[in-house]
């Protein structure tokens, strides 16, 4: 069975610090890893990784897929409060995302 | 803003009764998702629509269906409504089903409750 598990569950952090946010999976027909940011409602698209070592970057978030270890980490330097939210993990096979259940990450003043 | 929009925002019913929730995906995405977010389960897959035709299938109860219409909106209806179906319903979107574009982006959601 399919499956993507995200560590830790939930993390709190004071402002500046740096977090790194855990995703492995077990999932056939892997097609690309993607992390997205929940805050109230909707996900948000952060980044989608196709390819072993290459590392995407947005700003403070960065992001790195390991295909041979199946695994993937999301990174978050001087961390602000306005990053406080639920970070989802998602694997994509044909057609679906099959989602971890989330890191929630609470950053104190 | 993603550029997926749902209606209602918000529903409240009744145990039994059906309802229907709609999408419509971001200009020009010709694929529509729908997922269940329940706080037990986490976001789970329902069902996949490309241009009009049922592409892919994930757990979805034979109680829930859902439609593409030529103008590419979809609606996912849910009947016989049970207490365990209030959840969060998302539509999401994207360009095509192809191997580049499992970039999905998502619509606000509607929260349902059945009472």
């Amino acid at each position: 069975e399919d499956k993507v598990v995200q560590s830790p569950l939930s993390l709190v952090v004071h402002e500046g610090d740096t977090v790194t946010l855990n995703c492995s999976y077990e999932v056939t027909n892997f097609r690309s890893l993607l992390w997205y940011k929940q805050e109230k409602k909707a996900p948000t698209f952060l980044f989608m990784l196709t390819s072993s070592g290459i590392e995407k970057k947005s700003g403070r978030l960065s992001s790195i897929l390991d295909k041979k270890e199946l695994f993937s980490i999301l990174n978050i330097t001087a961390t602000q409060t306005g990053d406080s939210a639920v970070y989802l993990c998602a694997v994509g096979r044909t057609g679906k995302l099959i989602f971890g259940q989330g890191t929630t990450l609470q950053v104190k003043p | 803003d993603s550029g997926v929009t749902q209606t209602p925002k918000h529903l409240i019913t009744a145990t039994g009764q059906r309802v229907t929730l709609r999408c419509s995906p971001r200009s020009g995405d010709l694929s529509v998702y729908w997922y269940q977010q329940s706080l037990d389960q986490g976001l789970q897959f329902l069902i996949q629509y490309y241009n009009g035709e049922e592409r892919a299938k994930g757990n979805i109860l034979e109680r829930f269906s859902a439609q593409q219409f030529p103008d590419l909106h979809s609606e996912l209806n849910l009947s016989s409504l049970e207490l365990g179906d209030s959840a969060l319903y998302f539509c999401a979107s994207s360009a095509t089903p192809g191997p580049s574009t499992d970039t999905q982006y998502f619509g606000p959601g509607t929260r349902l409750t059945v009472l």
